[in-house]
């Protein structure tokens, strides 16, 4: 079975800071690892993805992750962080099969705090 | 990237009514739909996977009965909360995964709150 675990549900930085979001996953097979952002009363919005091609993926609004198949991780990371990053976000895996589409499996999310 | 809309973005209905919930793809054709719960300050909940043309596929402990899905068309997916009480109050989300993504990607509706009142 495939899982995901989002480390710390709270993350407070200061506006300028480093960002740094932790996801580990565990899957029997190769994942599709995603970050997602929310916004309060509002869908989600895709930051990134990895599908097994490179292992640094560069996303949206200047954030990046780079998956590292020994430490089952998924970090999202920012290195300066701005106001409007103030929002929910969330890890989630997927399987790798073709032809299907994405039922995605959730981390409990993370809400990002900035503080000026 | 693609669109998925979903309608109405707030409902509020009395105790015993139902209440339909829309997802569309604007810009593609969706075989498959995902329908979410997400209780406040929690993850989304895989409540159930639509299939164009046949019926959805529930997952274990979502009543069937009270969440009525239907894929009529490759746009459309309906999630009707039937008998509604309060305690069915959350956000309600859809996803679907364009092809021309090689199905590597999700994208998601805006959500719809739901209270019973």
């Amino acid at each position: 079975a495939q899982s995901v675990t989002q480390l710390g549900s709270h993350v407070s930085v200061s506006e300028g800071a480093l960002v740094l979001l932790r996801c580990n996953y565990s899957s029997s097979v190769p994942p599709y690892l995603f970050w997602y952002v929310q916004y309060p009363n509002q869908g989600l919005q895709l930051l990134l993805k990895y599908t097994s091609a490179a292992t640094l993926v560069k996303g949206i609004n200047g954030f990046e992750a780079e998956f590292k198949k020994s430490e089952t991780s998924f970090h999202l990371t920012k290195p300066s962080a701005h106001m409007s990053d103030a929002a929910e976000y969330f890890c989630a895996v997927s399987f790798s099969s073709s032809g299907s589409a994405r039922q995605l499996t959730f981390g409990s999310g993370t809400q990002l705090t900035v503080l000026p | 990237g693609a669109v998925v809309s979903q309608h109405p973005s707030r409902v509020i209905c009395k105790s015993g009514t139902s209440v339909k919930i829309e997802c569309r793809s604007l810009d593609f054709q969706a075989t498959t739909m995902f329908w979410y719960r997400q209780f406040p300050k929690q993850s989304l909940m895989l409540m159930a996977t639509s299939n164009e043309g046949s019926k959805a596929t529930y997952e274990q402990g979502v009543e069937k009965d009270k969440f009525l899905i239907n894929h009529a068309s490759l746009t459309l997916s309906t999630l009707t909360v039937t008998s509604a009480h309060p305690e069915d109050s959350s956000f309600y989300i859809c996803s679907a995964s364009p092809p021309r993504t090689g199905n590597t990607e999700a994208f998601f509706g805006q959500g719809t709150r739901l209270t019973v009142v």
